[in-house]
C-alpha cells in the first residue's frame, strides 16, 4: 500500500529538468512532499491539498490529479543542491498520518 | 519559525539496554507528534502518533510496550526503545504539528545504534 514513485533515480546534469511522479492505490486526502539528504531528516517542500490544485515556488512545482490519484513534482534548471531523495507522503484520511512513498533518488552532476 | 529538535543526534548502546530519545518543538505548540523509523537506503515508516495527554496510537506492527510513547507537553515527546536488540538500530525521527495546520515538521533525527 505504499505508494509507488518514480522513477526510482534519475541523474541529471545541472540545468536539467525533472519530473517525480508519486502513485497511490487509495484516493488521496493531501500529498505532501520532501526532499531528504544523507543521514539528515526529510525537509519539506509543500503540500497539494485534495481538489487538484498546483503549487510552485520558483523552480518547483507540482500538481496533484485526485482522479488518477497521483502527485509529481516538477523541477526545472535543476541546482547542485536539488540533489537528495525525494519522498511523497501521502494523507489518506484527512488525519495528517503520512506513509511515505518509495523514494526518488535524484543526483545533479555539475 | 516552526524548529523540531531532537535528543540525542545519535546514541550507541549494548544490547538489552533501554533508550530514550526527546522531540522537542522549540517554537511552537505541537498539538501532534509522529515518530517515524527509517532503515538504510528506505523510507520513513510512521511506528506512531501522539497526541498531548492522550495514548499515543501505534501503526500494525510497531510493539507498544517496546516503543514506549510519552506526549506530557505540548513541546515535548519522548519515545524510549525498551530492551533494545541490534534489529532495533535506525534512524529515529519525529515530526510536529499544531492544530489548523497541515505542514509537519521533522526533527533532524536521532541514529541508533545497538550493538
Amino acid at each position: 500500500q505504499q505508494p509507488v514513485q518514480s522513477p526510482q533515480a534519475v541523474i541529471l546534469r545541472e540545468g536539467e529538468d525533472a519530473v517525480i511522479n508519486c502513485s497511490s492505490s487509495k484516493a488521496l486526502y493531501s500529498v505532501h512532499w520532501y526532499r531528504q539528504k544523507h543521514g539528515e531528516a526529510p525537509v519539506f517542500l509543500m503540500i497539494l491539498l485534495k481538489g487538484g490544485e498546483q503549487k510552485g515556488h520558483e523552480k518547483i512545482s507540482a500538481s496533484f490529479n485526485e482522479k488518477k490519484q497521483q502527485s509529481s513534482l516538477y523541477l526545472t534548471a535543476s541546482q547542485l543542491s536539488y540533489s537528495g531523495t525525494y519522498f511523497c507522503g501521502t494523507d489518506w484520511f484527512g488525519n495528517e498520518k503520512l506513509t511515505f512513498g518509495t523514494g526518488t533518488r535524484l543526483t545533479i552532476i555539475p | 519559525g516552526a524548529v523540531v529538535s531532537q535528543h540525542p543526534s545519535w546514541v550507541i548502546c549494548k544490547s538489552g539496554t533501554s533508550v530514550k530519545i526527546e522531540c522537542r518543538s522549540l517554537d511552537f505548540q505541537a498539538t501532534t507528534m509522529f515518530w517515524y523509523r527509517q532503515f538504510p537506503k528506505q523510507s520513513l515508516m510512521l511506528m506512531a502518533t501522539s497526541n498531548e495527554g492522550s495514548k499515543a496510537t501505534y501503526e500494525q506492527g510497531v510493539e507498544k510496550d517496546k516503543f514506549l510513547i510519552n506526549h506530557a507537553s505540548l513541546t515535548l515527546s519522548t519515545l524510549t526503545v525498551t530492551s533494545a536488540h541490534p534489529e532495533d538500530s535506525s534512524f529515529y525521527i519525529c515530526s510536529a504539528r499544531t492544530s489548523g495546520v497541515n505542514e509537519q515538521f521533522f526533527g533532524p533525527g536521532t541514529r541508533l545504534t545497538v550493538l
